[in-house]
């Protein structure tokens, strides 16, 4: 089974602290990505990644960056956390060329901003 | 730009009555896969069924089938058999072949009563 595990649960962090939120995922897979999930607004794509030092903007990267050094590591980094960066944090991965593959998510990381 | 919608915010159903969850989707290229998630209070994200654009056939897994309309671009998801522990978060997802991007509507919350 793919296994995708996101460092932390849950997160509480003060305005303009530097944030770092880690996902590792064990099957080799060439794609992963960055949701984040508020009420009413579903899940938006902030960033991905289709490989190695590889990026590429989603839907809403503002007041966002990402890693990715090793195949199987993705990082979120909030470069300077805002209270409109409280949300819960998804992290997902897939194999590569394969639009028909579900994408395998992490459990989630809620973070609050004070 | 691909493009989903859910328009319904929230569904009740009775346990063992069936339930339509409805999917509508937007997109200029004739390659793309749909997909159904469902997410318990949990929080953890679980794949429910795929459809390919270029499928015969609705697909079809257990106690949930996908009604797949093309030419009106619907995906809609039917769950037979309602049961309390299907009361969940409930989204439709879509991803075309010329990216790797899976992009979500905002989501049905399915409460089922006894």
């Amino acid at each position: 089974d793919v296994k995708v595990t996101q460092s932390s649960r849950y997160l509480v962090k003060r305005t303009g602290e530097k944030v770092f939120l880690e996902c590792v995922q064990d099957m080799d897979h060439e794609n992963m990505f960055w949701y984040r999930q508020d009420p009413g607004l579903g899940l938006r794509l902030i960033y991905f990644s289709y490989d190695v030092k590889m990026k590429e903007k989603g839907d809403i990267p503002e007041g966002y960056s990402v890693s990715r050094e090793k195949k199987e590591r993705f990082s979120l980094i909030l470069e300077s956390a805002s209270t409109n960066q409280t949300s819960m944090y998804l992290c997902a991965s897939t194999p590569e060329g394969s639009y028909n593959s579900p994408l395998h998510f992490g459990n989630g990381t809620r973070l609050t901003v004070t | 730009a691909q493009k989903i919608t859910q328009t319904q915010p929230g569904m009740f159903v009775q346990e063992k009555e069936a339930v339509t969850l409805d999917c509508t989707y937007d997109t200029s290229d004739p390659s793309y896969g749909l997909f159904w998630y469902k997410q318990p209070s949990s929080g953890e994200m679980i794949f429910l069924i795929y459809q390919g654009s270029y499928d015969q056939q609705n697909a079809t897994e257990g106690r949930y089938s996908l009604n797949f309309q093309k030419a009106r671009k619907s995906a809609n998801l039917v769950i037979s058999a309602s049961q309390l522990g299907d009361s969940a978060m409930y989204f439709c997802a879509m991803r075309e072949a010329n990216t790797d991007k899976l992009i979500f509507g905002t989501g049905t919350r399915l409460q089922v009563f006894p």
